[in-house]
């Protein structure tokens, strides 16, 4: 199985700063035959399900603003807000669907502070 | 507008069975691979299990954890697929989401909303 591995488990930034969460996966998740990374990034706020925000590592899902973005390769990731609005208090996950069992990190809490 | 919406959670006593349903609009739900994922009260966020379209197969695979006693169908005239639940353990107990995803391979785009499962004597 793919162990997917998240830091920090907790973040608190102020508003307006920047946040970034860091993932890495135990074996890579890189397919060079179509040169893509098939991890995504989620957000789960709290009694809701969760939310796709990126997909192959850095393609942004439609609606989703433009201080979240994602980048990294192979093994490691980062999932990066720009300028950190009230609105993104959550869980942010990363995914990984290279192959069954899909997987996830345990999770980052992100706080104002 | 994509809608997947679960049902048939509640309270179940251990060793008994439940079946969720996963009710589809929005889009073609036979082009789609429908997945389950579970989460734990205050956990992180775990893969069940998939069944892929007709045109791949509609072929099923399963957590370890949970092979052998769930098992995924879908019945594509209706837009539901299932997830039936035999032999439940208190570790069962979860939120339980479906997803849609193009294929394997394929990140999931859309979520339900859940249905809460407890497995509790």
């Amino acid at each position: 199985d793919i162990v997917m591995t998240q830091s920090p488990d907790s973040l608190a930034v102020s508003l307006g700063e920047r946040a970034t969460i860091n993932c890495k996966s135990s074996q890579s998740v890189f397919y060079s035959s179509n040169n893509k990374n098939y991890l995504g990034w989620y957000q789960q706020k709290p009694g809701q399900p969760p939310k796709v925000l990126i997909y192959w590592a850095s393609t942004r899902e439609s609606g989703v603003p433009d201080r979240f973005s994602g980048s990294g390769s192979g093994t490691d990731f980062t999932l990066t807000i720009s300028s950190l609005q009230a609105e993104d208090v959550a869980v942010y996950y990363c995914h990984q669907y290279y192959s069954p069992p899909y997987t996830f990190g345990q999770g980052t809490k992100l706080e104002i502070k | 507008e994509v809608q997947l919406v679960e049902s048939g959670g509640g309270l179940v006593q251990p060793g008994r069975s439940l079946r969720l349903s996963c009710t589809a609009s929005g889009f073609t739900f036979g082009d789609y691979l429908v997945s389950w994922f579970r989460q734990a009260p205050g956990k992180g966020l775990e893969w069940v299990g998939f069944i892929r379209s007709k045109a791949y197969g509609g072929t099923a695979e399963y957590a370890a954890s949970v092979k052998g006693t769930f098992t995924i169908s879908r019945d594509d005239s209706k837009s539901i697929a299932y997830l039936q639940m035999n032999s439940l353990k208190t570790e069962d107990t979860a939120m339980y989401y479906c997803t849609r995803s193009v294929g394997t391979g394929w990140p999931f785009d859309y979520w339900g909303r859940g249905t809460l499962v407890t497995v509790s004597s």
